[in-house]
């Protein structure tokens, strides 16, 4: 089976950095994600790595290694609207052919002034 | 916003009824997965379509059962419901096979109560 493991949840000040955590444990990987999610809606994609290293896309960036079972999301400059459940989701291949992603149970973030 | 829609958006039913959720996938997208999210935990697999086909399935009983059409878009069947199955159940439509480098997109989720 799959294992994913996340902080449950984060608090970080306006403009500040935070970096969410997230450790896996599992076979047949092939890729990792981190979504976004606001209460109550659905989980919009922020970030994909499937080779070691970081990936930058504005004030999210996203890092992996493969080695360790580790990823981490980074975001900058926080704002108020920042504040969301993050997910990591382990993207592996299954029998069959088939490509299944595999969800945290998600870091909830706050965002204070 | 995604091409990736789900109705109805909110449902509220009575335990033991049968229930059926639908899912039009993002296009140029044949494969079609389904989720559920209770609330305050992440999205749980419940099965992934494939050219109509089961293509992997989660721990789920069998009284949760779906369905794809020849447009990818998708249905989730759940018999005799339970309490439990309150949740927000998602649908995810990801690209073609070659291109695992994208990725999947959620439909904006059918709230379930059961009562």
């Amino acid at each position: 089976g799959q294992n994913i493991d996340q902080p449950t949840e984060m608090t970080a000040t306006e403009g500040a950095i935070v970096q969410i955590n997230c450790t896996y444990q599992t076979s047949g990987f092939n890729g990792l994600f981190w979504y976004q999610q606001h209460a109550g809606e659905a989980p919009t994609f922020l970030s994909y790595n499937v080779l070691d290293g970081l990936e930058e896309k504005g004030r999210f960036s996203s890092f992996l290694s493969r080695s360790k079972g580790y990823s981490y999301l980074l975001l900058k400059e926080l704002q108020m609207k920042d504040s969301a459940s993050y997910l990591c989701a382990v993207r592996v291949h299954a029998s069959g052919g088939s490509y299944i992603p595999t969800f945290g149970r998600g870091t909830s973030l706050i965002v204070h002034p | 916003e995604t091409g990736v829609t789900q109705s109805p958006t909110h449902l509220i039913k009575t335990r033991g009824q049968q229930v059926t959720l639908r899912c039009s996938s993002q296009s140029g997208h044949n494969t079609v997965s389904w989720y559920q999210q209770a609330l305050g935990q992440g999205p749980q697999f419940i099965f992934q379509y494939y050219r109509e086909e089961e293509n992997g399935r989660g721990n789920f009983p069998p009284r949760f059962s779906g369905l794809q059409f020849p447009n990818y878009s998708s249905e989730l069947n759940v018999n005799a419901l339970e309490l439990d199955d309150s949740a927000l159940y998602l649908c995810a439509s990801s690209p073609p096979r070659g291109q695992e480098d994208t990725e999947a997109f959620f439909g904006q989720g059918t709230r379930l109560t059961v009562v």
